[in-house]
């Protein structure tokens, strides 16, 4: 009864290869974003999609694609993997847009990026 | 600029002690917080948020203090036991910014038998 997956969990390339990392949720949530967790566990938001839509999109390099084939599901496809890559990458999802209307953001279990 | 920040970045309580983990933010115009609790290799759990328009909430063992006079924001855990040992984080929102939260830099509970 898993709620937000993500796959694979560990991803080890090398730099300049190109890679995708898959998510999905079965809560019926209408937003799934991409976060990205430094070595100092710091969590940064990426992107935000509502209804299969783009809404957040931060100061994020082009070579970081995401890709909502449907609401239940976001991928995030990386080309020219850099060794600035390397961190933790966490799906989640929310009901709605959340924020200060207060809709819950659930995440999934991260997928570790390791670019050699 | 926004930030949120924790005020200490590792706290060692004992068992069966009341934990006490801080977090301040900047901006006066955040109006929804949450914090979040990550164990090693997790994603981040939902623990409890408030609104702006309440000063306390309590959930079960938790409990989230906000001090809007001086952006303040606190989450005690009542009688900590091993199984809360993990990063703490605040994060926060402000209306009009959609769904983005903020996230405080994180604050790791030790908990010691």
């Amino acid at each position: 009864d898993t709620a937000v997956s993500q796959t694979p969990k560990y991803l080890v390339t090398q730099m300049g290869n190109d890679k995708s990392i898959k998510c999905e949720q079965n809560l019926g949530h209408d937003t799934m974003y991409w976060y990205k967790q430094d070595s100092k566990k710091f969590l940064k938001i990426m992107f935000s999609y509502n209804n299969k839509e783009l809404i957040i999109n931060e100061t994020v390099p082009n070579r970081f694609s995401p890709k909502s084939p449907d609401k239940a599901h976001l991928n995030l496809h990386i080309n020219s993997l850099e060794l600035g890559d390397s961190a933790v990458y966490f799906c989640a999802s929310s009901r709605v847009s959340g924020g200060a209307r207060g809709d819950t953001q659930y995440f999934g279990p991260g997928t570790r990026l390791t670019v050699l | 600029g926004e930030s949120v920040g924790l005020h200490l970045p590792t706290l060692s309580v004992q068992e069966g002690d009341n934990s006490i983990i801080n977090c301040a933010y900047s901006n006066s115009a955040s109006d929804y917080f949450i914090w979040y609790k990550q164990e090693s290799g997790k994603g981040p759990q939902f623990i409890i948020d408030i609104r702006s328009n309440m000063d306390k909430r309590q959930g079960q063992r938790v409990t989230v203090l906000l001090n809007k006079t001086v952006k303040h924001l606190s989450l005690q855990i009542a009688a900590t036991q091993p199984g809360d040992s993990a990063v703490y984080f605040c994060a926060e929102s402000r209306t009009g910014t959609a769904s983005k939260l903020t996230f405080g830099t994180g604050t790791r509970l030790q908990v010691t038998l």
